[in-house]
């Protein structure tokens, strides 16, 4: 079985900062490892995934994460955020084989001017 | 989302009443979901289905069914609502190829149970 924890439920910071969004899995198996974003009143979107190959993995508006398999880690990053950023952001994790998707509990993304 | 759809968007119910949740995707994908989402819970994995006719239990399942009779359509039952079954209910669809492995979520259905 899978579990994921998400380090913070709130992160707040400055618009034009940067930030870390940490997420940690548990697997006795490889895994495949997801971020997803949930803006107010919205449904999930997937902002970047972990499959295979490079551990770094990018989204289009300007986010990465790192697979770390030694620190079973998956922390979501972005050099400079913006007021648009402000969501909810999900880490979440699939074991190879399984047939499930586990979630964590969220982080709170709140961008101040 | 484009090949998932989730109907109804909100409903408002009474405390004993059945309900039902209706997940439909045009991709043929074989798994398909349904989660809750809850503050501070992140998203629970409430039943799956793992083709037709093909269904598992997730982590809360008590008080919820679900049927597959077709492969584009995943019904969610609660046979007797209760409060603590308010709710964001979100249906999600698998891609399982080797470039689109992932998952694929509907706008999601609030229930509110009075």
């Amino acid at each position: 079985a899978q579990s994921v924890t998400q380090l913070d439920s709130q992160v707040p910071v400055f618009e034009e900062a940067p930030v870390e969004l940490r997420c940690n899995y548990s697997s006795s198996v490889s895994v495949y490892l997801f971020w997803y974003v949930q803006y107010p009143n919205q449904g999930l979107q997937l902002l970047l995934k972990y499959l295979s190959g490079s551990t770094l993995v990018e989204s289009i508006n300007g986010f990465e994460a790192e697979f770390n398999k030694s620190q079973t880690s998956f922390h979501l990053r972005k050099p400079s955020v913006h007021i648009s950023d402000t969501a909810e952001y999900f880490c979440a994790v699939s074991g190879w084989g399984a047939q499930k998707l586990v979630f964590g509990q969220g982080t709170r993304l709140t961008i101040n001017p | 989302d484009a090949g998932i759809t989730q109907s109804p968007r909100h409903k408002v119910t009474e405390t004993g009443t059945p309900v039902t949740l209706r997940c439909h995707q045009t991709e043929n994908h074989r798994y398909m979901y349904w989660y809750r989402q809850d503050p501070g819970h992140g998203l629970r994995l409430i039943h799956y289905s793992y083709g037709v006719k093909d269904t598992d239990k997730g982590e809360v399942s008590d008080g919820y069914s679900v049927s597959r009779s077709k492969t584009e359509d995943f019904l969610l039952t609660l046979e007797s609502a209760t409060s603590s079954q308010t709710s964001v209910y979100f249906c999600a669809i698998r891609g399982d190829g080797s470039t689109n492995y992932g998952y694929t979520f509907g706008s999601g259905t609030r229930l509110t149970v009075v």
